[in-house]
């Protein structure tokens, strides 16, 4: 069956470091593949996704970008700050739906 | 609109009750799913609804979990005789298959309904 793996936590960063969260999928097809955001107290946000291969997802300077070739849809920020600290989760949907398949979550701390 | 709400957001029930959870969607929303998220986990799906019709359910929705969509609208989720390994996050979904003019958006996540079964 479809699966999501991603980087263990938690990961605790210093402001303006770059931060870098690995998400490797096993499906069939062509899965979209996102990446969710849980910030402390509130809800799952979308945070971009990618519907096909090469595609580059991007939002609030996080990139990821989707690779076929090694079934991988890594999370990059250039330079986080304090406000980007939450659980970050990687998710595939293998349907025009939201049937999603997520990753155990990675926790990111930033310090100031 | 302010957003995907879920009633109640703790829930404390004692081993073998029967429990009951509310989601409303945004209110255009014609997709409604629930996912189950235990500690340190992602959420997991459950199932999902196309307007008032259940269209797939996985096979961690046991038979005593029953969902419900009547109108097209709100949903509930009621565990029958729950158990311990009930305990985790309840997380309602909803989305817009977009029809016409209509186009799709992305599912929006409730903040959750927390089980503590004891």
């Amino acid at each position: 069956g479809d699966s999501v793996t991603q980087m263990e936590g938690p990961v605790t960063l210093s402001e303006e470091a770059f931060l870098t969260i690995n998400c490797t999928y096993t499906a069939t097809g062509y899965p979209s593949l996102f990446w969710y955001v849980q910030y402390p107290g509130e809800g799952l946000q979308l945070l971009l996704k990618a519907t096909k291969a090469d595609d580059k997802g991007s939002n609030k300077g996080f990139e990821a970008t989707y690779r076929k070739e090694t079934t991988s849809f890594h999370l990059e920020k250039g330079s986080v700050q304090v406000s980007d600290s939450a659980v970050y989760f990687c998710a595939l949907s293998r349907s025009n739906d939201y049937k999603l398949s997520f990753g155990a979550g990675t926790t990111v701390t930033v310090r100031a | 609109d302010t957003g995907v709400s879920q009633d109640p957001r703790h829930k404390i029930t004692k081993r073998g009750q029967n429990v009951t959870f509310r989601c409303d969607p945004i209110s255009e929303h014609n997709r409604l799913y629930w996912y189950r998220q235990t500690l340190g986990q992602g959420p997991e799906f459950l199932t999902y609804f196309q307007n008032e019709a259940q269209l797939e359910k996985s096979r961690l929705l046991s038979d005593r979990f029953s969902a419900e969509r009547p109108k097209g609208s709100f949903s509930t989720l009621e565990i029958q005789r729950t158990e311990q390994g009930d305990s985790a996050m309840y997380l309602c979904a909803s989305s817009l298959l977009g029809q016409g003019p209509l186009r799709d958006t992305e599912a929006f996540f409730g903040q959750g309904t927390r089980l503590t079964v004891v």
